[in-house]
């Protein structure tokens, strides 16, 4: 079975600065994908970002990028520039084509110090 | 377009009483999966419908249930309330499984049962 692990509940970050949060996950497929999801006060998932296993190249979406080490099974999500509109849960998540479920992660929040 | 949209957005129950909770899908998706989160935790799979059939169950009893439609809406059925069942309730929409990106889930902002 698949596993996400992050294990970092809580991390602070001030305001135009950058924070990485950390995310492991556990897999026998050779073929998945990875995404980084926001969830503020709101409820509402977001995706924040998104990549294909057999991609060696990390993906970046403006101000958030991620550092895939697929022999580590290391998926973590650089956030560059800081804003306060930042602060919210994230979730790593984790599908395979094989029955296209995703399994999340328990979450981070991220706080945003002005 | 409006998205994914839920209903109700809060819902309290008594223990042992049955829920429906209901999703209609972002227009063009055919694939409705419902997930429940718990507080403080990942959301965890419940499972997933597409052209009216349950297509794939995650690791919850049979009290959990669900239904989709012929317009993709689709419901999820609780029976026998429990307390441990309150917890946020996410419905996410999607194409059916291409092997590409263009099949992203787009979630609904949820559900909140609280079971008393």
């Amino acid at each position: 079975a698949q596993t996400v692990t992050q294990s970092q509940p809580e991390m602070s970050v001030q305001e135009a600065e950058t924070v990485t949060l950390s995310c492991t996950y556990d897999t026998s497929e050779s073929d998945y994908y990875l995404f980084w999801y926001k969830q503020p006060p709101s409820r509402q998932m977001i995706l924040v970002i998104r990549q294909e296993a057999y991609k060696q190249q990390n993906a970046t979406e403006n101000r958030f990028s991620v550092n895939f080490q697929k022999a580590a099974k290391s998926f973590s999500l650089k956030i560059s520039d800081s804003q306060l509109g930042d602060a919210a849960m994230y979730f790593c998540a984790y599908l395979t084509g094989a029955n296209s479920k995703l399994t999340f992660g328990k979450g981070i929040t991220l706080s945003v110090r002005p | 377009d409006a998205g994914v949209t839920q209903s109700p957005t809060h819902l309290i129950k008594t223990r042992g009483q049955q829920v429906t909770l209901r999703c209609s899908p972002k227009s063009g998706h055919d694939t409705v999966s419902w997930y429940q989160q718990a507080l403080g935790q990942g959301p965890q799979f419940i499972f997933q419908y597409y052209e009216e059939e349950e297509r794939q169950r995650g690791n919850f009893p049979d009290r959990f249930s669900g239904h989709q439609f012929p317009n993709y809406s689709s419901e999820l059925n609780v029976n026998a309330l429990l307390l441990g069942d309150s917890a946020l309730y996410l419905c996410a929409s999607s194409l059916p499984w291409t092997g590409d990106m263009n099949t992203e889930a787009f979630f609904g902002q949820g559900t909140r049962l609280t079971v008393v």
